[in-house]
């Protein structure tokens, strides 16, 4: 079972970015999933869910109105869109699955994929 | 926002010493609550869900204990591998979550 993120660089304050998360060896339409990133030198703040069926999506007060997420079972991939982009945003985004919804958890986690805001 | 306050901000210990790690949670939260360990250059990794359950994997000397506000963590008979960073995590709001600042587990 993996989770593997691509899609980060570098990118300048204003502009956007898209992430992936590729999933492999589970059955990825039966799970939730977020997305958490970690500033560095600093603990994991999440900023958005998704359900199974993508149609039930929350965000952080941070992100709201700026990034979005979605996933194609078809394809077993999650994605964050991400525009508007400031300094703050520099971190490492992971996609994290859910295990035990309704209760809080995070049983696999992808390696993560650097985003750098700079001019 | 629930904020999440963890203590002590760092700890040295021997291996084969126990321990326990503390979150305060800043009002009433229930026990959608969960512990991660997490290495340098590595994601984080479940430990503890629910409060109290250890997640797949995770070795008996790892227990989460808590409710209300105060959740903790203890490990006993630390092994090498044990020095890291750990992260609680509250869902009180679920989906919505908030992690706190971490503690960080070095060696003596």
């Amino acid at each position: 079972m993996q989770l593997v993120e691509s899609g980060g660089g570098l990118v300048r304050p204003g502009g956007s970015l898209r992430l992936s998360c590729a999933a492999s060896g589970f059955v990825f339409n039966t799970f939730d999933f977020n997305w958490v990133r970690q500033a560095p030198g600093k603990g994991p703040e999440w900023i958005s869910y998704i359900n199974t069926g993508g149609d039930d999506t929350y965000y952080s007060e941070s992100v709201k109105g700026r990034f979005t997420i979605s996933r194609d079972n078809a394809k077993n991939s999650l994605i964050l869109q991400m525009n508007s982009l400031r300094a703050e945003d520099t971190a490492v985004y992971y996609c994290a699955r859910e295990w035990v919804v309704p209760t809080i958890g995070f049983d696999l986690w992808g390696q993560g994929t650097p985003v750098i805001v700079s001019s | 926002e629930i904020v999440l306050t963890q203590s002590p901000g760092t700890l040295s210990l021997s291996p084969g010493e126990s321990v326990t790690l503390s979150c305060r949670a800043s009002q009433t939260i229930s026990s959608s609550f969960a512990w991660y360990q997490q290495k340098p250059g590595q994601a984080p990794r479940l430990l503890i869900f629910a409060a109290s359950n250890r997640a797949t994997g995770i070795p008996a000397r790892f227990s989460g204990s808590g409710s209300g506000t105060d959740f903790t963590l203890t490990i006993n008979n630390l092994e090498p591998e044990d020095f890291a960073v750990y992260y609680c995590q509250q869902g009180n709001n679920w989906p919505r979550n908030t992690f706190g600042q971490g503690t960080k587990l070095e060696i003596k």
